[in-house]
């Protein structure tokens, strides 16, 4: 079956710090990665997509950036965080492109003080 | 412009009693329409997924209904359960690549 994890599950970061977080799936291949972010009160939001390694679509420009490195791992950085980069951030898969079922990880929780 | 409206935002209910949310859309070309239950501090799961030609669809306890000429949706909650309480979102998806349109979310208490 498959497994998404990420991690760390919770993480304080001071303004202008860096972050990296992690998302790594399990039981599967070739499988399309999402980044999400979910504010306080509001929706869900769609930060990045790939659908192979090394292959990386932006939706919303924004302090963040994302890499694949392997083809079941998914990586969410800054060089510098910002106040506004607080949130619940959750990484998917799916097998489809689109309109294919996704899946989520755990999330993380970010606060940056 | 492609939206997906949820009501009410948020309810509270005795538990075994039981609740419909609704989901409101305006996404066109229409592929496909989900619910997801997310309880607090975790991912969504999913609870159903529903094409166009689908009117109803159960996953136990949870029945959602698709009305595609109105563009409404329902989720409908029989005899509740504490373990019931968490947000519920719906999303919806064109038959484009990766769109998809998410819902607020409707947040259920359910209290004993």
């Amino acid at each position: 079956s498959q497994t998404i994890h990420q991690w760390p599950a919770t993480l304080v970061q001071p303004v202008g710090s860096p972050l990296s977080l992690e998302c790594t799936v399990e039981g599967t291949s070739n499988p399309n990665l999402y980044w999400y972010r979910q504010a306080a009160g509001r929706g869900l939001q769609l930060l990045f997509y790939s659908v192979g390694i090394g292959q990386i679509s932006s939706e919303v420009p924004q302090n963040l950036s994302a890499s694949r490195p392997q083809d079941r791992q998914f990586i969410l950085s800054s060089k510098k965080l910002l106040l506004s980069d607080s949130g619940f951030y959750l990484c998917a898969w799916s097998v489809l492109i689109g309109s294919g079922e996704q899946y989520f990880g755990p999330g993380t929780r970010l606060t940056v003080t | 412009k492609n939206q997906v409206e949820q009501s009410p935002q948020s309810l509270i209910i005795l538990e075994g009693k039981n609740c419909t949310l609704q989901c409101n859309y305006t996404v066109s070309p229409f592929s496909n329409l989900r619910w997801y239950k997310q309880d607090t501090g975790r991912g969504p799961v999913s609870l159903t997924i529903m094409t166009f030609s689908e009117n109803t669809k159960s996953n136990g306890r949870y029945t959602a209904t698709l009305d595609a000429d109105t563009k409404q949706s329902s989720l409908h909650i029989t005899a509740s359960q504490l373990s019931d309480s968490a947000s519920y979102i719906c999303v919806v998806s064109d038959t484009g690549a990766n769109n998809l349109f998410f819902g607020t979310g409707t947040r259920l208490t359910v209290i004993p």
